[in-house]
């Protein structure tokens, strides 16, 4: 079946800083993909939807200067959590969908974020 | 706006036997698909089962099957056979089909799923 990778798996930083989280699909190109955050023991929550080669949209509540998304190619996006903080902290995980109506997506292994 | 609801937070069966997860939802689309999801402890997403809305019959997936009822906008998973690698939350979620608009998943809150031996 269809790999989306995700990296890195795990990252801690100190507050301030930026991290920048990879979404691949490795055997697929993918017209869209997503961008989920899940905290512990609830439900994943769409932050924003990024189309290739076009600007990402964000859902109500996201910051788009807080979490920048990038989808450069076919097979990558990237989201950027610019000035981490504490509250940052939490689990981010990307899809992918090859066709144009999205009833396929394909999820990435996720990533861990911890900001001290 | 799209809503799902899993009622049940947590379920536990015993190896072998059946459960049934509960989903509604809500809205005003025709044209949509529905699905369950399985997150285990490693937490990577894994699709269980995949519905049509314009599909009256119940997809099955070996020994997943669903209880589509459309017209009361429910969901429902059920597990035969029970294992203990189906230990895990279940999410149910929601897609309505716009090509132009943007397709976006709805998730219902999930049921924690744990089977034991």
């Amino acid at each position: 079946g269809a790999v989306v990778s995700q990296h890195p798996s795990r990252v801690i930083c100190k507050s301030g800083t930026s991290v920048k989280i990879e979404c691949r699909s490795l055997d697929f190109q993918a017209t869209t993909m997503f961008w989920y955050r899940q905290f512990p023991k609830q439900s994943l929550m769409l932050m924003a939807t990024s189309n290739e080669g076009s600007k990402a949209t964000y859902e109500q509540g996201v910051e788009k200067d807080k979490f920048l998304i990038n989808h450069a190619s076919l097979t990558l996006s990237t989201l950027t959590v610019t000035s981490a903080h504490p509250e940052d902290s939490s689990f981010y995980i990307c899809s992918a969908a090859p066709g144009p109506y999205q009833e396929t997506q394909y999820f990435g292994p996720g990533t861990r974020l911890l900001v001290l | 706006a799209q809503t799902v609801t899993q009622s049940q937070p947590e379920m536990s069966v015993q190896e072998a036997e059946t459960v049934t997860l509960s989903c509604t939802y809500d809205t005003s689309e025709n044209n949509y698909y529905l699905f369950w999801y399985k997150q285990p402890p490693s937490r990577q997403m894994i699709l269980v089962i995949r519905q049509e809305a314009y599909k009256q019959q119940n997809a099955t997936e070996n020994r997943f099957s669903v209880n589509f009822q459309k017209a009361a906008k429910s969901f429902s998973l059920k597990i035969s056979d029970s294992q203990l690698g189906d230990t895990a939350m279940y999410f149910c979620a929601f897609l309505d089909r716009k090509k132009t608009s943007g397709s976006r998943l709805t998730f219902g809150e999930g049921t924690q799923l744990t089977v034991n031996p």
